[in-house]
């Protein structure tokens, strides 16, 4: 079975541009979920999708992100216009259902705004 | 506000040792915790759970303590072994089997031969 794959793993911007990071989930897995890790601190939640729809999307720091799952498949990310504060390391994450199945994570996009 | 805390960066043990990692946490609602376990360039892997209904978790070479009352869980790894270096964060949520998940900022394991 392919684990979550998150591409690019690594995306470096200056403030101001776009960048938009993609996530392909386990097959089959509904939940879709989007964590960050900023500058080594506590991995923090950002939103949950089940399918296309977004469950929560309570953890989103502002409207500058913008996640979508179209279909119901693969998720993107996308932060614009980028700011200093966004660099940190991007994870996805997918369960088969939103309740008592581990996550699976994926390896992350680290994200660098210079 | 952090939610979850792991006071302890780093910790380093000597294989064959007991390994102990300590998750402090101020939210009462939380129920259900874990454990996950990062190597570098990788996503964190899950370990080991509890609900708040038990005091201890065992599977394998890994035991989770909980320790409600004082707010406290900890993860054992006896015998430590050098492949358990990883960053290891501790894990909650308010609903059992919930994966919306409040993390600490981890704990940097390093088991030495």
């Amino acid at each position: 079975e392919a684990g979550v794959t998150q591409f690019p793993s690594h995306s470096v911007i200056e403030k101001g541009q776009t960048v938009t990071l993609r996530c392909d989930p386990i097959s089959g897995h509904d939940n879709l979920y989007w964590y960050r890790r900023v500058m080594g601190k506590e991995i923090k939640f950002l939103l949950h999708f089940v399918k296309e729809s977004k469950q929560d999307e309570s953890g989103m720091p502002n409207n500058r992100f913008l996640a979508e799952r179209t279909g119901g498949t693969y998720s993107t990310l996308k932060v614009q216009p980028a700011e200093l504060e966004d660099s940190g390391v991007y994870f996805c994450a997918s369960a088969v259902n939103g309740h008592s199945s581990p996550l699976h994570f994926g390896n992350g996009t680290r994200l660098t705004v210079t | 506000d952090q939610q979850v805390k792991q006071n302890s960066p780093s910790l380093s043990v000597q294989e064959g040792r007991i390994s102990i990692l300590n998750c402090d946490y101020t939210n009462s609602m939380f129920d259900y915790f874990l454990w996950y376990k990062k190597y570098p360039a990788e996503g964190p892997t899950f370990l080991i759970s509890i609900s708040s209904i038990k005091d201890k978790n065992e599977d394998g070479r890994f035991t989770v303590f909980l320790n409600k009352s004082a707010k406290h869980l900890s993860l054992h790894i006896v015998p430590s072994q050098p492949g358990d270096s990883a960053v290891y964060f501790c894990a909650a949520s308010e609903i059992v089997g919930a994966q919306k998940l409040v993390f600490g900022q981890g704990t940097r394991l390093t088991i030495n031969p």
